[in-house]
């Protein structure tokens, strides 16, 4: 089966910078998607397609993609970004839908 | 405003079935897919399938493939999931989320907590 692979946490100072990867053997041919989960919320979309920022997310967060590994960016982390965090895409062939990574607690402390 | 409201806690004895329902509304439902994704206390997103309001064209997740049924009402821009045989580690919230193309899910509903439990 197809797996994304997250690091289990990441800690960041407030105004600072966060990074969270993402690996996985069909990022090269499938897009990454990156949703953002506060404690007892249902997830928010706050990176799809790499890169791209939907209307209303703060342009603090930004993602990348290259090779195997894709990237969020959180410059100048804010108290209120600390939240779980997960990867998500699927497998080149289409054939196994869609797959989510096991996602990482970032804290801003 | 894009909203997906879904149905109220329940709670289920190991066996038995639950259906879960998500009224859509702000969009139009035909043009999107619905999505299910389940996460289980303390746990991470476990993506369970996705299904057309075009086509019903379905996939999904190898685990749950025997036991789950996903369908949609169009008039009511209504989604339903069916989990069949559950089991303790079925204890989880249930999301629907509207799909985009057969591939990401964007916007999200609140959640529905199934407690399964003898």
């Amino acid at each position: 089966s197809y797996e994304l692979t997250q690091p289990p946490s990441v800690s960041v100072s407030p105004g600072q910078a966060a990074r969270i990867t993402c690996s996985g053997d069909a990022l090269p041919k499938s897009y990454t998607y990156w949703y953002q989960q506060k404690s007892g919320q249902a997830p928010v979309l706050v990176i799809y397609e790499d890169s791209n920022r939907p209307s209303g997310i703060p342009e603090r967060f930004s993602g990348s993609s290259s090779g195997t590994m894709a990237t969020l960016t959180i410059s100048g982390a804010q108290v209120e970004d600390d939240a779980d965090y997960y990867c998500y895409s699927t497998d080149s062939s289409g054939n196994h839908g869609g797959v989510f990574g096991a996602g990482t607690k970032v804290t801003v402390l | 405003q894009v909203q997906l409201v879904q149905s109220g806690p329940v709670v289920r004895k190991p066996g038995a079935s639950v259906k879960v329902s998500c009224k859509t509304s702000g969009y139009t439902f035909s043009s999107y897919g619905i999505t299910w994704v389940r996460q289980a206390p303390g746990q991470g997103l476990e993506w369970m399938g996705w299904i057309s309001t075009y086509n019903d064209k379905r996939k999904f997740a190898q685990n749950f493939q025997d036991r789950v049924t996903m369908t949609t009402d169009t008039p009511t821009s209504t989604a339903f999931m069916e989990l069949r045989s559950l089991r303790s580690d079925d204890t989880a919230v249930y999301y629907c989320a509207r799909g985009v193309a057969q591939i990401y899910p964007d916007y999200w509903g609140q959640g529905s907590l199934v407690t399964v439990s003898s």
